[in-house]
């Protein structure tokens, strides 16, 4: 069956460090990946979009992998500072929808 | 313009009641999307409207989840009959070229 997975557990770093987050999935073939941040009591806001001929995309302090080969993304925010502290969700759309991980936790502490 | 809204925020409803959940896409938005997010977890396709007409329902979990957009703009997702098991947040989300633009979501407690 289909399923994407991310980072089971919350993840805990200090500020300036670079924070790494992982989306791993089986039985797609996504044209295109993307990555949503999502605040306590707020809906999903879209962060950057990449598609499967693209193998990196960066917007300041974020950069997103995807290999089409192992499946994986993986999402990166360098310098980071309490304030990206928020649950990060990774989504492939199939047939129109989005279809979304998990998400992960991430908190930053100063 | 302004952003994805849904109201009400918050719904607590007795099981058994009906429920009307609203959203209002931004404005020119052809497409539009539900999902229901349980706590602790990614949100999951309900449903999807392009203008007026409903091209996918195939993750209404029962035939007591409705949804409709009469005018190609507004949206109502109804559940009838609530169960405890839709406690839930509800998002819509309307979309522009490849992004969803999300609107806060209805959180729905059923007693």
């Amino acid at each position: 069956s289909q399923k994407i997975e991310q980072n089971s557990e919350a993840l805990n770093i200090q500020e300036g460090k670079t924070a790494t987050l992982t989306c791993n999935y089986t039985n797609y073939s996504p044209a295109y990946l993307q990555w949503y941040r999502q605040d306590p009591g707020r809906g999903p806001v879209f962060l950057l979009l990449i598609r499967e001929n693209e193998k990196e995309k960066r917007k300041e302090r974020l950069k997103v992998t995807f290999d089409t080969t192992l499946k994986q993304s993986l999402f990166h925010i360098t310098a980071s500072q309490p304030a990206d502290s928020a649950t990060y969700l990774c989504a492939l759309e199939g047939g129109g929808k989005l279809i979304f991980g998990q998400g992960t936790e991430l908190s930053v502490k100063p | 313009g302004a952003g994805v809204s849904q109201s009400p925020r918050y719904k607590v409803a007795k099981r058994g009641q009906d429920v009307a959940l609203r959203c209002d896409p931004i404005s020119g938005h052809v497409s539009l999307f539900w999902y229901q997010q349980a706590l602790g977890q990614g949100p999951e396709f309900l449903t999807y409207f392009q203008n007026e007409a409903q091209l996918d329902k195939s993750g209404l979990p029962s035939d007591r989840f409705f949804a409709e957009r009469p005018e190609g703009s507004v949206s109502t997702l109804k559940i009838q009959r609530t169960q405890q098991e839709d406690s839930a947040v509800y998002l819509c989300a309307s979309r522009t070229q490849e992004t969803q633009y999300f609107g806060p979501g209805t959180r729905l407690l059923v007693l």
